[in-house]
């Protein structure tokens, strides 16, 4: 059964600060990661991809890969308020239908 | 560009009616995803098409579901009978050949009373 982890939350960040969401894959063999955000009532949005190992940096995004450890991180720069939303890591275990994870409910304190 | 369009946004009817869901995909894209999220299970694939052609419809909780993909840019889930289970939103993406990102559509708010 392959997996895609991610804790739940609400994990909750004052205004300004970094917030750091993780994401745990079970099948080694996976190929790209993608993260989306999706506000409630919403639709999930696309925020970043990422296919190799190390960092890859978007604005105040930064998507980070480690294929050996299985996991792969979203760290966003100077919350704002309007980052509060659910963030849904989803995987490509090399199929053609990708895993998505249940999501990590971020709260971003003014 | 215009994204995955789906029809419509939202959709109240009686159990045991007739419920058609509709999705035009982003032009030129190879693959079509059908999902439904719910707070308990989250974000469930149901079917996917690859060229039109259903590939895997093991998410397809009953044979009261049932999806076609006619042509390239429109695809319908149906459910009948619907029961109040089904209530959820229902969401259609689409992605190009490749390791490519999924693109979702607004979804359609489903409410079986």
């Amino acid at each position: 059964q392959k997996e895609v982890e991610q804790n739940s939350g609400p994990l909750s960040v004052p205004e300004g600060a970094i917030a750091s969401l993780n994401c745990t894959y079970s099948d080694r063999g996976s190929q790209s990661f993608f993260w989306y955000r999706q506000y409630s009532g919403k639709s999930p949005e696309l925020i970043m991809f990422i296919y190799s190992n190390g960092d890859k940096e978007d604005g105040r995004f930064t998507a980070q890969l480690n294929k050996a450890s299985q996991y792969v991180s979203l760290l966003i720069r100077d919350s704002q308020p309007s980052d509060s939303a659910t963030y849904l890591c989803a995987v490509n275990p090399g199929t053609y239908k990708y895993i998505f994870g249940t999501g990590t409910r971020l709260k971003v304190l003014a | 560009d215009a994204g995955v369009i789906q029809s419509p946004r939202h959709e109240v009817t009686e159990m045991g009616q007739e419920v058609t869901l509709r999705c035009k995909p982003i032009s030129g894209h190879d693959y079509l995803f059908w999902y439904r999220q719910t707070m308990m299970r989250g974000l469930e694939l149901l079917i996917y098409f690859n060229n039109n052609v259903p590939i895997d419809d093991s998410g397809m909780p009953e044979d009261r579901f049932s999806a076609k993909m006619p042509n390239a840019s429109f695809s319908t889930l149906k459910i009948q009978p619907s029961e109040p289970r089904d209530s959820a939103v229902y969401f259609c993406a689409s992605r190009a050949q490749g390791d490519q990102p999924q693109h979702f559509g607004d979804g359609t708010r489903l409410s079986i009373l």
